[in-house]
């Protein structure tokens, strides 16, 4: 099993709303990370979960609350967004260990839209 | 500011001829490359890597070189397929992880049949 699953693929949601967005990967990888793609963008980086601990946040609001709940799971709580936070977040997991193995496995990604 | 630029937006190739995707980075401290695929609805899937101790290599059809000097990579596709139409990304990372992944700005590549 070599997949990144995301739900859900779409969510549409108000300012007010609170929601969440997982992630589920079955590959043993200990290390998974949120991105945020705007459209004609590359993804830019959010959060690194290693060994179920947050070991990069890149400046993120805090209307964006990650959560890894065990090592094959990745939640991104969202609450009180703008609608400038609509875009694709992409999760990813890597069997990183300290070193550089390259690959990342990303899911098909969720795509947010904030009203 | 773009630490990774890819800067063609777009390429079209005629089937069977080669694909050259170019990549140019400003960071220095980055020492690994990376090129990702990705299609329409899909997450980036990786394609090929190097480090910076190499300047080239090698994964059947697609070849990755690296101009340390000039901070220059590029990915080869030869022969192109019609399967390879896709947006194409560059990333890069400093040494010691792969957890500070910057990517580029991506190239679409349409191969023409």
């Amino acid at each position: 099993d070599t997949e990144v699953t995301q739900t859900p693929k779409h969510l549409v949601m108000g300012m007010t709303n609170k929601k969440s967005l997982k992630c589920e990967q079955h590959m043993g990888h200990r290390a998974m990370y949120w991105y945020k793609q705007k459209a004609k963008k590359p993804p830019e980086l959010m959060f690194v979960y290693s060994y179920e601990k947050l070991s990069i946040n890149e400046s993120v609001p805090s209307r964006f609350s990650p959560e890894c709940p065990n090592s094959s799971l990745l939640n991104l709580h969202l609450h009180a967004l703008q609608p400038e936070d609509s875009a694709l977040y992409l999760c990813a997991s890597s069997s990183w260990t300290g070193a550089n193995t390259g690959e990342l496995f990303f899911g098909e990604g969720s795509r947010l839209t904030v009203l | 500011d773009q630490q990774v630029k890819q800067n063609s937006p777009s390429l079209s190739v005629q089937e069977g001829r080669i694909s050259i995707l170019n990549c140019d980075y400003t960071n220095s401290m980055f020492d690994y490359f990376l090129w990702y695929k990705k299609y329409p609805a899909e997450g980036p899937t990786f394609l090929i890597s190097i480090s910076s101790i190499k300047d080239k290599n090698e994964d059947g059809r697609f070849t990755v070189f690296l101009n340390k000097s000039a901070k220059h990579l590029s990915l080869h596709i030869v022969p192109s397929q019609p399967g390879d139409s896709a947006v194409y990304f560059c990333a890069a990372t400093p040494s010691g992880g792969n957890e500070k992944l910057t990517f580029g700005t991506g190239t679409r590549l349409t191969i023409i049949p």
